[in-house]
């Protein structure tokens, strides 16, 4: 079955630098890719996907790419804020499937 | 506007009881989704459904059961419960399409300790 992998698992920068969280996938077969946010104390909620046809994707200051070829996705956080500071979980799945697998998750710290 | 309600934020358990912990969905959602969430391992996947009365094993099924009578409802059901049991539950659905991509809402999430 499909494993995801994701590092680090601890992440401090400072406010305004960029932040990249990196995740390798197993499954060749897997062509859907969310990215969640988990503020504290709050439920994972979805802040960028992207498919297995596109390289890159990018809303605002959050990006996201994809290396088909050697199953490897990343999220980019760029100027990053305070409020940016959650825990964060790559996930893998396929189109119409049921199955999403997560990371083990990101806990970003940012310095104000 | 709350569309994934889980019914207990914070449980306390013996050992040996029989725990539920219950989810709704208000968005029609065909699929349902119970994940366990422990630091350092991310969600597991314990048990979804893609229909009503349907029930398919996730990738940590053991020790739990689940019911799903109604479209809107899923329950996790602890038959006897057990300290290594003791996580946060968080229930999710979604729109369940052919070729759509499976956007997750998350409930709250059930905190659940077994003493």
């Amino acid at each position: 079955g499909e494993n995801v992998e994701q590092h680090p698992s601890t992440l401090s920068v400072q406010e305004g630098d960029s932040a990249v969280i990196k995740c390798t996938y197993s499954d060749s077969a897997s062509n859907y890719f969310p990215w969640y946010k988990q503020e504290l104390g709050k439920r994972p909620q979805l802040i960028i996907d992207i498919r297995s046809n596109v390289g890159e994707k990018k809303d605002q200051r959050i990006a996201v790419t994809l290396n088909k070829t050697a199953k490897h996705f990343s999220l980019h956080i760029t100027e990053t804020q305070p409020e940016d500071s959650a825990v964060y979980f790559c996930a893998a799945s396929m189109s119409g499937g049921f199955k999403t697998i997560f990371g083990a998750g990101t806990r970003l710290f940012v310095k104000a | 506007d709350v569309k994934v309600t889980q019914s207990s934020r914070y449980l306390v358990k013996r050992t040996g009881e029989k725990v539920f912990l219950e989810c709704v969905q208000d968005m029609d959602h065909e699929n349902m989704f119970w994940y366990r969430q422990d630091p350092g391992l991310g969600l597991r996947l314990i048990y979804f459904s893609y229909d009503v009365k349907m029930k398919e094993k996730g990738d940590i099924p053991e020790g739990y059961s689940v019911s799903r009578e109604k479209k809107e409802r899923f329950s996790l059901i602890l038959e006897s419960a057990s300290t290594n049991q003791t996580s946060m539950y968080l229930c999710a659905s979604s729109h369940g399409t052919s070729s759509g991509a499976n956007v997750l809402t998350f409930g709250a999430g059930s905190r659940l300790t077994v003493l």
